[in-house]
């Protein structure tokens, strides 16, 4: 089975500063990592993902993560918060290869203060 | 090429009531999931369909739950006896098949059907 673990439900970052949102995967096998974000009453948009090769991954609006599998880490990060960052940003996981469904994270709530 | 689609966005009826959930998926996806999202939780898994077959259901999915996606087109999702701890956002996503240059594992999800049961 396979698991996310978010730490941290609110986070709360000043403009312009660095925004960092932590995720750990549990899986068995290989993973696929994503993380995807949520905006009031809407769906879910991909903010980028990992799937094979490089493990520094960059995706819109200037996050990256990176893939570190001896930590089982995938957290999201971006140098310079901005106001419309604001939102929630989920982690999720499927098994490498199968395009299987995916498990998520419970969430993480990004406030930006000016 | 207009992405996933949900209707209705909104439904609001009272407990016991029946309601139904339609998705349309991205025309070339032939995999189709659904998903439940309570307030302040992540997005949890109920059930997937490849083309036309339901390939694994979640726990989740009681016996008052029923998907079909009959033409391996559109999909439905049907609550019977609505209870109130079915009040939540029901996700709706599609890929495209395993093994083609299209896929990388992602889904690609419609905007969600609101669901509150009073």
């Amino acid at each position: 089975a396979q698991s996310v673990t978010q730490l941290g439900s609110h986070v709360s970052v000043s403009e312009g500063a660095l925004v960092l949102l932590r995720c750990n995967y549990s899986s068995s096998v290989p993973p696929y990592l994503f993380w995807y974000v949520q905006y009031p009453n809407q769906g879910l948009q991909l903010l980028l993902k990992y799937t094979t090769g490089a493990t520094l991954v960059k995706g819109i609006n200037g996050f990256e993560a990176e893939f570190k599998k001896s930590e089982t880490s995938f957290h999201l990060t971006k140098p310079s918060a901005h106001m419309s960052d604001a939102a929630e940003y989920f982690c999720a996981v499927s098994e490498a290869g199968t395009a299987s469904k995916l498990t998520f994270g419970t969430g993480t709530r990004l406030q930006v203060t000016l | 090429d207009t992405g996933v689609s949900q209707d209705p966005r909104h439904k609001i009826t009272k407990r016991g009531q029946n309601v139904t959930f339609r998705c349309d998926p991205i025309s070339e996806h032939n995999r189709l999931y659904w998903y439940r999202q309570t307030l302040g939780q992540g997005p949890e898994f109920l059930t997937y369909f490849q083309n036309e077959a339901q390939l694994e259901k979640s726990r989740l999915l009681s016996d008052r739950f029923s998907a079909e996606r009959p033409k391996g087109s559109f999909s439905t999702l049907e609550i019977q006896r609505t209870e109130q701890g079915d009040s939540a956002m029901y996700l709706c996503a599609s890929s495209s098949p395993i093994g083609q240059p299209t896929n990388t594992g992602e889904l690609f999800f419609g905007e969600g059907s609101r669901l509150t049961v009073l």
